[in-house]
């Protein structure tokens, strides 16, 4: 099946400082990646769609000034988290799709800010 | 915004019961996925459904696609405590896939 990555797996840093985090589809080119985040209990949020070469599209209320999106390659895309306050610690997580209605995840990505 | 709710939120039954999880929408979606995720991991695709009306079955798991493609059940058979996790579905139209709000199962040894 394929494979996506993120890294790091858990990040811990303080508060004001940017994150970045990277997600990669290890064995197939990823025409999209999805990012979302999750809150304890909770499902998971939509917060943007990334398409190589174009703009990340967000969704409503999601900031695209803190939650940057790069997405560089059919393999690579990052979220960086700027400026990041407490309220901005959850879980983080990419997802890439090839091609049709099929997503893979990533294993995600824990941050804490402290 | 295309809400997908599920139910029940949380299900707690004993080693070999049966149980239905339901995900329910007023949005009609080209095709319904089921997720499992376990803790601090990504979630876990089980199966993707396209077409209404459609049952595809998974060893003890049953899943079905309303006829109009706004809903879908998923059906555990003789349950055991590894099929203990968080049940998602992801409805997906126009390039994105919108999340269901998730049904916690616990199954008892």
């Amino acid at each position: 099946g394929a494979v996506v990555s993120q890294h790091p797996s858990w990040v811990i840093c303080k508060s004001g400082t940017s994150v970045k985090i990277e997600c990669r589809s290890l064995d197939f080119q990823a025409t999209t990646m999805f990012w979302y985040r999750q809150f304890p209990k909770q499902s998971l949020m939509l917060m943007a769609t990334s398409n190589e070469g174009s703009k990340a599209t967000y969704e409503q209320g999601v900031e695209k000034d803190k939650f940057l999106i790069n997405h560089a390659s059919l393999t690579l895309s990052t979220l960086t988290v700027t400026s990041a306050h407490p309220e901005d610690s959850s879980f983080y997580i990419c997802s890439a799709r090839q091609q049709g209605h099929t997503q893979y995840f990533g294993p995600g990505t824990r941050l804490t800010v402290l | 915004t295309q809400l997908l709710e599920q139910s029940p939120q949380f299900l707690s039954i004993q080693e070999g019961e049966n149980l239905t999880v339901y995900c329910n929408s007023s949005s009609v979606f080209s095709s319904l996925q089921w997720y499992r995720q376990e803790p601090g991991e990504g979630p876990v695709l089980l199966v993707t459904v396209v077409t209404g009306g459609e049952v595809k079955k998974l060893k003890r798991l049953t899943f079905q696609f309303g006829d109009a493609r706004k809903d879908s059940s998923l059906h555990i058979t003789a349950a055991q405590p590894g099929d203990t996790g968080l049940y998602l579905c992801a409805g997906y139209n126009f390039n994105k896939f919108y999340f269901g709000s998730g049904t916690k199962l616990n199954v008892k040894p």
